[in-house]
């Protein structure tokens, strides 16, 4: 089983639709992140929590929020999608300590029509 | 606001060359991290350098770190198809344990027969 779970792994929206976007992970890592990958531009943080008291906005938040659930669940939602939110969405953790590297999950894949 | 440039973003070349890919960074930072990506998979750790001067190798690939230049190399040594792949680097300018990293645009390598 993955270390860190995305569901769904794909998805097709229409614009001005509410959607989540779940991340689990067993590894036991308090800090989490959510990043989003479009062609030609790498990836980009949009939120990213240290516990689960602790959220911060990414580069890219406008159009997003998140929910700490637990330490081991951190969704993230678009209140209502737009076309040029169709990306790759990654979540991520760490254990925080720096010769750990993030550890991934498999993404997501939205679609938004 | 920090600003990750890799070079090339594309690459092109043929098995048993050499080639280098380039990262480099805006501020000062001595934590940088190197992922590779296939296609349509999730990021896979590569490299972790935490110090000016650190080298890592890891079978033909070798990464180095130059935080005075804030520069770092991943050298390709007699590229064989298994390469072929989406390489980013990351940076962390974060100082401490709560990181988040910010990557590079990716540099797309094919390595032909």
């Amino acid at each position: 089983d993955a270390d860190v779970t995305q569901t769904p792994r794909n998805r097709i929206t229409k614009t001005g639709k509410r959607i989540m976007l779940e991340c689990s992970q067993t590894k036991g890592h308090d800090r989490m992140y959510w990043y989003r990958q479009d062609p030609g531009l790498g990836l980009r943080l949009i939120y990213y929590s240290f516990d689960v008291k602790d959220i911060n906005k990414g580069e890219i938040s406008d159009g997003y929020s998140v929910s700490r659930q637990a330490q081991a669940k951190f969704s993230l939602s678009l209140e209502s999608a737009i076309p040029n939110q169709t990306a790759l969405y990654f979540c991520a953790t760490s254990d925080g300590t720096v010769n750990s590297p993030l550890h991934f999950g498999n993404g997501t894949r939205l679609t938004v029509t | 606001e920090l600003k990750v440039e890799q070079n090339p973003l594309f690459l092109s070349m043929q098995e048993g060359k050499n080639y280098t890919i380039y990262c480099n960074y805006s501020t000062t930072s001595d934590r940088l991290y190197w992922y590779r990506q296939d296609p349509g998979k999730s990021l896979e750790s590569l490299f972790v350098l935490l110090s000016n001067g650190a080298v890592k190798q890891e079978g033909r690939l070798m990464a180095s770190l130059d935080t005075k230049a804030r520069l770092s190399t991943l050298h390709i040594t007699a590229a064989v198809h298994d390469l072929s792949a989406t390489y980013f680097c990351a940076v962390d300018t974060s100082g401490g344990s709560n990181y988040k990293l910010t990557f590079g645009k990716g540099t797309l390598l094919t390595v032909n027969p």
